[in-house]
């Protein structure tokens, strides 16, 4: 199976600041990495797929890159609506496997 | 406007099963492949099992495989999950999610989601 990891698991930050969260596979997974944000009590919303593309609706402050085994999350301007958690998924193979998640919080 | 809704979630004993059931509309059910993920309190997601749009293709995560059986009917517009052997570790919320992928990719993602239905397993 492919392990996903993250860093950092959680991180404080403030409004206007410019937020990167990692995502790490154990193998290259190619461009089948996607992003996720979860709020508490809420189901899980796809803001980003196959590593740079925008779901429909989603801010463009939101940003994706990296190929292979590392991709980054990037918020350029955090918001009061942006504090969540956010997970990684690969795709690439079965089982498809989550990141642990990172807790974004008020600074 | 796609809507995901489960059900069949409740409190069962270990060892007991239960079946899940996730109603959608909004899209043509048929053409996607579907899943469920889970989530125990306060932790994160796990990918419990897909099926494809005609179950010619399905797949289960190993924690769940064996115990779990995924399906799903088109003309009802409806997926299920069928759990036996339930533990203590299965307690969880569990996510209908229907699969995505971009005309250009095999790459698929989950683009949109229940609310989950939560499975309490305790005696």
């Amino acid at each position: 199976d492919i392990q996903v990891t993250q860093s950092p698991s959680s991180l404080s930050a403030s409004i206007g600041d410019r937020v990167t969260i990692t995502c790490r596979a154990s193998q290259s997974i190619n461009t089948y990495l996607n992003w996720y944000q979860q709020k508490p009590g809420k189901a899980p919303k796809l803001l980003i797929y196959t590593v740079s593309r925008l779901q429909s609706g989603v801010p463009s402050r939101f940003s994706g890159s990296g190929s292979g085994t590392d991709f980054t999350l990037t918020i350029s301007s955090l918001q009061p609506e942006d504090f969540a958690t956010y997970y990684c998924q690969q795709t690439y193979s079965i089982p498809w496997t989550f990141g642990p998640g990172t807790k974004v919080g008020i600074k | 406007e796609v809507q995901l809704l489960e059900s069949g979630g409740g409190l069962v004993q270990p060892g007991r099963s239960l079946r899940l059931s996730c109603a959608a509309s909004g899209f043509t059910f048929g053409d996607y492949a579907m899943h469920w993920v889970r989530q125990a309190p306060g932790k994160g997601l796990e990918w419990v099992s897909g099926i494809s749009w005609n179950s010619g293709g399905i797949g289960y995560a190993d924690s769940v495989k064996g115990r779990f059986t995924i399906s799903r009917d088109n003309t009802k517009n409806s997926l299920f999950l069928q759990m036996n052997g339930l533990r203590a570790e299965d307690m969880a919320f569990y996510y209908c999610a229907k699969s995505g992928r971009p005309e250009y990719s095999n790459a698929w993602y989950l683009d949109y989601w229940g609310q989950g239905t939560l499975v309490t397993v305790s005696s």
